[in-house]
Formats: structure tokens, sequence, C-alpha cells
């Protein structure tokens, strides 16, 4: 367990129509970060957040959107679905741990939203 | 970053050791090697992480040669419950914790087979 936890667990929208997805990351760590991943792909990067503010984005278009709190919740909101939005979308928390006389950014992954765009 | 090759597949048989080896030629000095498993419809799962010579927890080793253009998991005495998808990442080192700005980046992996 890592304490990242998601909801919904299941979702199916038609194309078209706005989601938003809920993380709670676990206490104390320091990002967030958003993963979309098809099937039989590995995680693409959406975004992440540090303190509340977007600290890097992947290849995604701006109808994907996020939002940090300071209570270690976050959100990904996606507008205007498409089929191809339909994936696992999976949230991490990182933690910056000391190797090697640096800083890692580990990241610990919830179960996943799984998305259905019909 | 570092780009990671990994093979596409490996069979095992319960009771193994097996070793899981990633290329990542263009390593830098400050990067860091980790590794995920995956199962299906489940987020991947940290297993370990290092950036030199030998590591080990209570679920796998991490070998990096001294040149850490490769690394090799190792998971002892696999059962069928190892069978998933891993992944090897490479991580940029930082002075101050500041994110990743999403330079781990997730290729295919390496998708386990463990049979009886």
């Amino acid at each position: 367990e890592t304490g990242v936890t998601q909801s919904p667990t299941h979702l199916i929208k038609t194309r078209g129509q706005q989601v938003t997805l809920r993380c709670s990351s676990q206490s104390g760590h320091n990002t967030v970060s958003w993963y979309q991943q098809a099937l039989g792909q590995g995680p693409q990067f959406i975004f992440q957040y540090y303190r509340e503010e977007e600290n890097g984005r992947g290849n995604f278009p701006p109808r994907f959107s996020g939002l940090q709190f300071p209570n270690y919740s976050s959100e990904l909101n996606v507008n205007a679905l498409e089929l191809d939005d339909s994936a696992l979308y999976l949230c991490a928390s990182g933690l910056g741990l000391g190797l090697a006389g640096g800083l890692t950014d580990t990241q610990y992954f919830g179960p996943g939203t799984r998305l259905t765009v019909l | 970053l570092a780009k990671t090759t990994q093979p596409i597949s490996m069979d095992s048989y319960e009771g193994q050791e097996v070793n899981i080896t990633c290329s990542h030629n263009n390593i830098a000095t400050n990067d860091y090697i980790t590794w995920y498993q995956q199962f299906p419809s489940q987020g991947p799962r940290f297993i370990i992480q290092g950036y030199k010579t030998k590591v080990t927890n209570e679920v796998a080793s991490l070998f990096i040669p001294a040149d850490r253009k490769s690394s090799t998991l190792s998971l002892p005495r696999v059962s069928l419950s190892d069978t998933a998808v891993y992944y090897c990442l490479v991580g940029r080192l930082s002075p101050n914790y500041g994110g990743s700005q999403g330079n781990l980046i997730f290729g295919k992996g390496t998708k386990l087979s463990v049979k009886p």
C-alpha cells in the first residue's frame, strides 16, 4: 500500500463530455504527477504539480488540466473527451529520497482510474 | 535523460532466479536508476532504486556495473505472483527537491511470465 488513493475506480463517459478524476496523495510527499496508460503501453506523463503549481508537462493538449490542493489532494480534468482518451489514469505522489549526495523524485502510484469513452 | 532499452518479454519457472537487464548507454553522472513492477490494471509499484554497485532489499537486488551503462534487476526464486511488467527508468538527482518535471520516462517494460 502506497497511501495514494484515486477515485472513482471506473468511469464511463461519452465523447465530448468532461471528466474530473481525483487523487489523494500521501502525507509528506512533495509532488503529485498524473500519467495516462493505454492498453499494452507504459505510463505516459501528463503533468506534475509541486507546491500547487504545474511543474512540468508532457505532450498532452490543454484540454488536460489539473489542480493540486494544500491537503495533498489533486484533480485531473479532461474536457471534450475523445475516444482515444480511454485509458488507465494514474496518480503518483513523489518524495525526494537521499541518494549519492543528491535527491531523487521517487514516485508512489495509486491504483488508477479506468476511463472508458464511448 | 538517458533512453532505456529492455527486453520485451521473458519467461521463467517458479523457484528460478530471474535477471532483467536494462541498457542506458547515455546515463549522466547525476542520474539514478529505478525499477517498478506493474500488475494488470494496477498502478506501478516501486521495487528498488540505486546509483552504483549493488543494492538489495527484501524484494530484489539491483546490480549496476562501474560504467553504469546498464543495470540488472535480480528477482530471487520467483513465484507465479511475480508475473508482471517490469519497468526500468532513469531519473536525475537534484541538490534541492523540486520534483522531476516529467523526466521519469516509462518505456514498454519487460513482461515477465512465470510458469509452474
